[in-house]
């Protein structure tokens, strides 16, 4: 089965910056590749899918990369903002025929320090 | 639009019990997807379900069930709970076959006491 590491601690940044997430994955490479945002006690919410074929996404102040070789994803965040504070998981579809289920990782809780 | 709901929102039990979760999908999805999230721990896949028929379900032990109704609304069930199933458990839904967003409800708190 898949195995998916994100950014083991907590990442605090001062407000500006730019925050840097990292999505790690073993065995197969998925097809596509998603990111979600999580707030405390509450249902994730879908921020980004980025393929196999793309290297780059972009939308607002978010950015996603995808290395296939490296088998890891950064999800960047310009320009960080407090009300950015919360935990962003990625996911991964399973091999292609198989079931639909997205497998997450545990997340990174990301903190913008005022 | 409304989105996907969830009900209850809190729900206490004794270990023992069993407890009934609901999950209404957006509108036109037809595909359910119910994750157990413990306490500081990420998603664990459960159940899917699409067109009223189970697809697949994750690694638990079969007291976890669920449904998935003609109008796909879908229930999950909880037999025989345990202190270990205190969790929060999070619904999603999707278009049958569609690799985009699952659309995740708010989530149900179960606490086993």
């Amino acid at each position: 089965s898949q195995k998916i590491e994100q950014n083991s601690e907590a990442l605090n940044i001062q407000e500006g910056k730019t925050a840097t997430l990292t999505c790690n994955y073993t065995n197969y490479s998925p097809a596509y590749l998603q990111w979600y945002r999580q707030d405390p006690g509450r249902g994730p919410v879908f921020l980004l899918l980025i393929r196999e074929n793309e290297k780059e996404k972009r939308k607002e102040r978010l950015k996603v990369t995808f290395d296939t070789t490296l088998k890891q994803s950064l999800f960047h965040i310009t320009a960080s903002q407090p009300a950015d504070s919360a935990t962003y998981l990625c996911a991964l579809p399973p091999p292609s025929g198989s079931a639909r289920q997205l497998t997450f990782g545990s997340g990174t809780q990301l903190t913008v320090l005022p | 639009e409304a989105g996907v709901t969830q009900s209850p929102t809190h729900l206490i039990k004794t270990r023992g019990q069993q407890a009934t979760l609901r999950c209404s999908p957006i509108s036109g999805h037809t595909s359910v997807y119910w994750y157990q999230q413990a306490l500081g721990l990420g998603l664990q896949f459960l159940l899917w379900y699409d067109e009223g028929e189970e697809r697949n379900r994750g690694n638990f032990p079969p007291r976890f069930s669920g449904r998935q109704f003609p109008n796909y609304s879908s229930e999950l069930n909880v037999n025989a709970l345990e202190l270990e199933d205190s969790a929060l458990y999070l619904c999603a839904s999707t278009l049958r076959g569609r690799t985009g967003e699952l659309f995740f409800g708010e989530g149900s708190r179960l606490t086993v006491l």
